[in-house]
């Protein structure tokens, strides 16, 4: 089955500096690549995404990038706020039958 | 995207005692449930896939027995933690997989399930 690996598991940045989180996976026939924003108590909240027929997606301050060759793909966020301080999952899916989390970042803004 | 809610939202329970949690999908009839566990500071941990009118397929180390799970209609999935034990205390989540939304899934708001 899939294998995904979330690095790294803390990340703390100053306000207005970029974050990065990567992934990688295992499954070359993995094909979809969203990431979760979750906050304490709360049901995760899909922020981006990203499918296997491209490599790069922006949404405002958050990108996505996938090389599909290495099997990795990156969260980027830049002019970090307070307010993006939570745990980030990234998944991957092939089907959508069966979703494989990475073991989360959890990342802190310092104003 | 679906709306999907959970009830209770949190429930505390004697060791020994069963609980229900439901999931439903308000606006979407959905024919495909997963059920997920989440520790704290833990990523979630998919159970088993709730399929309408069919079994529920567990994942590995998952007891069904313990753990059952009903699918009854299209809106509605059931987990049943039968005689809980303070190692099921969890934060249980379930989401809707909706086709319409190419591969995307909704999740509900949790359960926060704290077992005495």
């Amino acid at each position: 089955g899939e294998n995904v690996e979330q690095h790294p598991s803390t990340l703390s940045v100053q306000e207005g500096d970029s974050a990065v989180i990567k992934c990688t996976y295992s499954d070359s026939a993995s094909n979809y690549f969203p990431w979760y924003k979750q906050e304490l108590g709360k049901r995760p909240q899909l922020i981006i995404d990203i499918r296997s027929n491209v490599g790069e997606k922006k949404d405002q301050r958050i990108a996505v990038t996938l090389n599909k060759t290495a099997k990795h793909f990156s969260l980027h966020i830049t002019e970090t706020q307070p307010e993006d301080s939570a745990v980030y999952f990234c998944a991957a899916t092939n089907t959508g039958n069966q979703f494989y989390f990475g073991t989360g970042t959890s990342l802190t803004v310092i104003p | 995207g679906a709306v999907v809610s959970q009830h209770p939202s949190w429930v505390i329970c004697k060791s020994g005692t069963s609980v229900k949690i439901e999931c439903r999908s308000l606006d979407f009839q959905a024919t495909t449930m997963f059920w997920y566990r989440q520790f704290p500071k833990q990523s979630l941990m998919l159970m088993a896939t709730s399929n309408e009118g069919s079994k529920a397929t567990y994942e590995q180390g998952v007891e069904k027995d313990k753990f059952l799970i009903n699918h009854a209609s299209l809106t509605l999935s059931t987990l049943t933690v039968t005689s809980a034990h303070p190692e099921d205390s969890s934060f249980y989540i379930c989401s809707v997989y909706t086709l319409a939304e190419y591969n995307e899934q909704f999740f509900g708001p949790g359960t926060r399930l704290t077992v005495l």
